[in-house]
């Protein structure tokens, strides 16, 4: 069965750094993977996608991620932190092709201070 | 884009009566929907898959006879807690995966019920 890891409970970082969440995953075969944002009492909102193809993904509100298979990776990050960016982020794996089940980490809640 | 509606956003009621949230995909069809469970500060924990016209997928330890999936549709998808108790308070949020189209393999959610129980 996959398995999602999220090292970091809780990140703290100020307005305008950069920013790099951490994801790691385990599965046999090639994943899909997910990051998604909740901001407090909503729903889940799709930031990016891995399928195939190019490793670096480009989100929505400036954000990237890199699929490294050979460290079982799939990062966040962005370059430049907006107060609007706190929230919780969840990385998220899939089976490959089909209406499969998805497996959540256990979220990053991000912080930002002026 | 693909919107997935929830109804009602929020709940109370008391301990021992029955709550049926709605989970609706608003412009597309959805043949398989799920339900997660998030409890204050955790995961998304998924509940069951739901099919349509076909009986619900539980996940191991989630009560069938307590979490009532109907998929009635290929646009809706209904969860009753049966005699609700406050151990069942939580956020509920389903998630539909278009049966065709560019969203096919990606799930679109909805904005969660907040289900609290007295």
């Amino acid at each position: 069965a996959q398995s999602v890891t999220q090292p970091d409970i809780h990140i703290t970082v100020s307005e305008g750094a950069s920013l790099e969440l951490r994801c790691n995953y385990s599965y046999g075969a090639t994943p899909y993977l997910f990051w998604y944002v909740q901001s407090p009492g909503q729903g889940l909102q799709l930031l990016l996608k891995y399928f195939s193809g190019d490793t670096l993904v480009q989100g929505i509100k400036g954000f990237e991620a890199e699929f490294k298979r050979s460290q079982s990776s799939f990062n966040l990050r962005k370059p430049s932190v907006h107060w609007s960016d706190a929230a919780e982020y969840f990385c998220a794996v899939g089976l490959s092709g089909g209406y499969q089940k998805v497996t959540f980490g256990i979220g990053t809640k991000l912080q930002v201070i002026p | 884009g693909a919107v997935v509606s929830q109804h009602p956003s929020w709940v109370i009621c008391k301990s021992g009566t029955s709550v049926k949230i709605e989970c609706r995909s608003l412009d597309f069809q959805a043949t398989t929907m799920f339900w997660y469970r998030q409890f204050p500060k955790q995961s998304l924990m998924l509940m069951a898959t739901s099919n349509e016209g076909s009986k619900a997928t539980y996940e191991q330890g989630v009560e069938k006879d307590k979490f009532l999936i109907n998929h009635a549709s290929l646009t809706l998808s209904t969860l009753t807690v049966t005699s609700a108790h406050p151990e069942d308070s939580s956020f509920y949020i389903c998630s539909a995966y278009p049966t065709s189209g560019t969203g096919v393999n990606e799930q679109f959610f909805g904005p969660g019920t907040r289900l609290t129980v007295l």
